[in-house]
């Protein structure tokens, strides 16, 4: 079984303040995918980024970057200068080879105060 | 980008009602959708995996004679929540795998809130 654990509730920043979301996952399987979602108060799912398990190449996209270690199972996900917008539910998702299914983690709720 | 869209946006009811949620692949054809629930603060909990023209899979602890889904389509899935009661009310969201996706990647509707009077 899948498991993602999400362990900040809630992460409170000023503007222009970078933020970083940790996301631990749990897998037997070696090829696996790593998600990250973002929730506004409209409650739709954006898609924000994804890695593959063979992949550990971390990038910036945008104001956006990601670090992932497989050696300590984590996929962190930073949002650099953070803007009033960026006030969102951000959730982690993990699903593996074979089996389509999404694992979601608890979720970090980020407050951007201006 | 694949496109996934649901109806109604919005619904409340009264409780001993049924209300029926669509979730529709607007611009491909998905064979596998899934159906998920979220109530206010939580996370999304997979309810099914719907696929098409064959019965749905459900995830363990949700009642499948309370939540009929039906994909007679290949864009086309619905969730039918049978003799909705208060406990029912919750977002509820539907997504559909990419068929040409190589990271399992899924494409989510906007979301259903319902509510039960």
């Amino acid at each position: 079984a899948q498991k993602v654990t999400q362990a900040q509730t809630e992460i409170s920043v000023v503007e222009k303040e970078d933020v970083t979301l940790d996301c631990v996952y749990e897998t037997r399987d070696t090829t696996y995918y790593l998600f990250w979602y973002k929730q506004p108060p409209s409650g739709e799912l954006v898609f924000l980024i994804r890695r593959n398990s063979f992949d550990e190449q971390n990038e910036i996209s945008g104001r956006y970057s990601w670090n992932f270690q497989k050696s300590t199972s984590s996929f962190n996900f930073t949002i650099t200068a953070s803007q009033v917008v960026d006030s969102a539910v951000y959730f982690c998702a993990l699903s593996v080879r074979n089996d389509y299914k999404l694992s979601f983690g608890a979720g970090t709720t980020v407050t951007v105060r201006a | 980008g694949a496109v996934v869209s649901q109806h109604p946006s919005r619904v409340i009811c009264k409780s001993g009602t049924s209300v029926k949620i669509e979730c529709r692949s607007l611009d491909f054809q998905a064979t596998t959708m899934f159906w998920y629930r979220q109530f206010p603060k939580q996370s999304l909990m997979l309810m099914a995996t719907s696929n098409e023209g064959s019965k749905a899979t459900y995830e363990q602890g949700v009642e499948k004679d309370k939540f009929l889904i039906n994909h007679a389509s290949l864009t086309l899935s619905t969730l039918t929540v049978t003799s909705a009661h208060p406990e029912d009310s919750s977002f509820y969201i539907c997504s559909a795998r990419d068929p040409q996706g190589i990271y399992n990647e899924q494409f989510f509707g906007p979301g259903t809130r319902l509510t039960v009077l």
